[in-house]
């Protein structure tokens, strides 16, 4: 079974909206991480977000949230008032407790197009 | 501050020819880990390391040989290149946190590998 789903292969969004990505992931492990990067087309893998199994709140860093649904086993990435230069590729990935948080196993990525 | 570093950038191989992939960091991160990037796959993780003279296979680790004699350095080998092996290879290092937290993964710029 696949550790990280993304569902959505692309999604586009006009500048200044805001775009949820979806991430599913599956784990029996009571603790474990969840990230988000960002692969511009230049290549390098940039983080923006990190959340928590025991995080009490949602997590924000700055135009960025991460929508946690513990139940639902759900991490969206919500990017609000969307600019051009988010056009990128979306990876959602986990770390588990049972791999000693060593391993980051990553989803197939969301590719974002924001249009003017 | 250089952060994580790879080696060369791009090349090309022959089917049959070895060479060693470089990565260093210079954040005295205890964790180091390959990845390669195949279209439509993420990133999928081929050897990791979680300090000098200790290291394990991830998901994707046949055709690959890795050492890692100081905490700096982790260089990924190909034994005897194939055309499968035709990817972005990236190098990843982040501190080592057995009971998880904020421990994101660095990355390096990647390498763009193609085998003839």
């Amino acid at each position: 079974a696949q550790k990280i789903t993304q569902t959505q292969p692309g999604m586009f969004v006009q500048e200044k909206e805001a775009v949820t990505l979806d991430c599913t992931y599956d784990t029996s492990d009571p603790s474990y991480g969840l990230f988000w990067y960002k692969q511009p087309s230049s290549g390098e893998m940039i983080f923006l977000i990190y959340q928590g199994s025991y995080d009490q709140q949602n997590a924000t860093e700055g135009r960025y949230s991460l929508n946690f649904q513990k139940a639902r086993k759900s991490a969206n990435l919500v990017i609000s008032a969307s600019q051009l230069g988010d056009s990128a590729m979306y990876f959602c990935a986990m770390r588990e407790v049972d791999t000693g948080f060593q391993k980051l196993v990553f989803g197939t990525g969301t590719r974002l197009l924001v249009s003017p | 501050n250089a952060g994580v570093t790879q080696t060369p950038k791009f090349q090309v191989l022959k089917t049959g020819q070895s060479m060693t992939l470089q990565c260093a960091q210079d954040m005295n991160h205890e964790y180091m880990s390959w990845y390669r990037q195949d279209p439509g796959m993420g990133l999928r993780l081929i050897h990791y390391s979680v300090g000098a003279g200790i290291t394990d296979q991830g998901e994707v680790p046949n055709g690959y040989n890795v050492s890692r004699s100081t905490t700096e350095d982790f260089p990924l080998r190909l034994l005897s290149a194939a055309p499968s092996q035709t990817s972005v290879y990236f190098c990843a290092s982040s501190f080592l946190r057995t009971s998880g937290g904020h421990n994101e993964q660095f990355f390096g710029p990647g390498t763009r590998l193609t085998v003839l």
